[in-house]
């Protein structure tokens, strides 16, 4: 089955306290993104990825960092994570527009609250 | 740069009313358009799209969206409202044909009453 993959789904943390989100994906997409869904303020890209180490910011990157070392894997690292950072995230995987007809294929989330 | 607008952030419909969506974008160049819905506790599915050619797009659910250039408009509707279309719906642009960065609008939350 095509999908992506996220976890942990929910996780409570404390500021300041290193954390990842792992993202997954089985259908060798080039591309690969991270958004924070926030109410009233729709998806907003955090970083993407159009390839095996070649990453881009999206809108909001600060206090984010990605890897992009292997195909299937775009990990979210929080080095430092601050309570403006508790949000929804999605991580997005998709092949080249042309090549595709379903434009990005989205995880289920996962909710992250910072104490 | 590209923005997309959604207007009214919540709307409610009865059942079997037409269900009608706003999204209003700014692009400098031909857009492509995205419809999407999130139903609660889940991640976005891809409801519709609109690259090029016709500009009456239909999408899954019964639902359908026009691309109208000299309006930027590219509202969703449905003719008849379900209780299983009560969700979340984005509207999304992107300029490129990577499709690798959307920009979304805000979302609208869609209630259906019975």
């Amino acid at each position: 089955e095509a999908q992506v993959t996220q976890n942990p789904r929910y996780l409570i943390t404390v500021t300041g306290k290193k954390l990842t989100v792992t993202c997954s994906q089985n259908m060798n997409h080039e591309y690969m993104s991270w958004y924070r869904q926030d109410p009233g303020l729709g998806l907003r890209q955090i970083y993407y990825s159009m390839n095996v180490e070649v990453t881009d910011k999206g809108d909001v990157p600060e206090g984010y960092k990605v890897s992009r070392k292997e195909k299937r894997n775009f990990p979210l690292i929080l080095e430092s994570p601050s309570p403006n950072q508790t949000s929804l995230y999605f991580c997005a995987s998709s092949l080249r527009g042309s090549e595709s007809n379903q434009p990005q294929h989205f995880g289920d989330g996962t909710r992250l609250s910072i104490l | 740069a590209q923005s997309v607008t959604q207007l009214g952030s919540h709307v409610s419909v009865s059942e079997g009313a037409l269900v009608l969506l706003r999204c209003n974008y700014s692009s400098s160049v031909p857009p492509y358009l995205f419809w999407y819905v999130q139903y609660p506790n889940q991640g976005l599915q891809l409801l519709l799209k609109y690259t090029t050619g016709a500009t009456l797009v239909k999408g899954i659910n019964g639902f359908e969206a026009e691309f109208k250039k000299s309006e930027t408009s590219f509202h969703l509707t449905k003719p008849s409202a379900h209780m299983s279309d009560a969700a979340e719906y984005f509207c999304a642009v992107s300029e490129s044909d990577s499709w690798g960065k959307l920009q979304f609008g805000a979302g609208t939350q869609v209630v259906v009453t019975p």
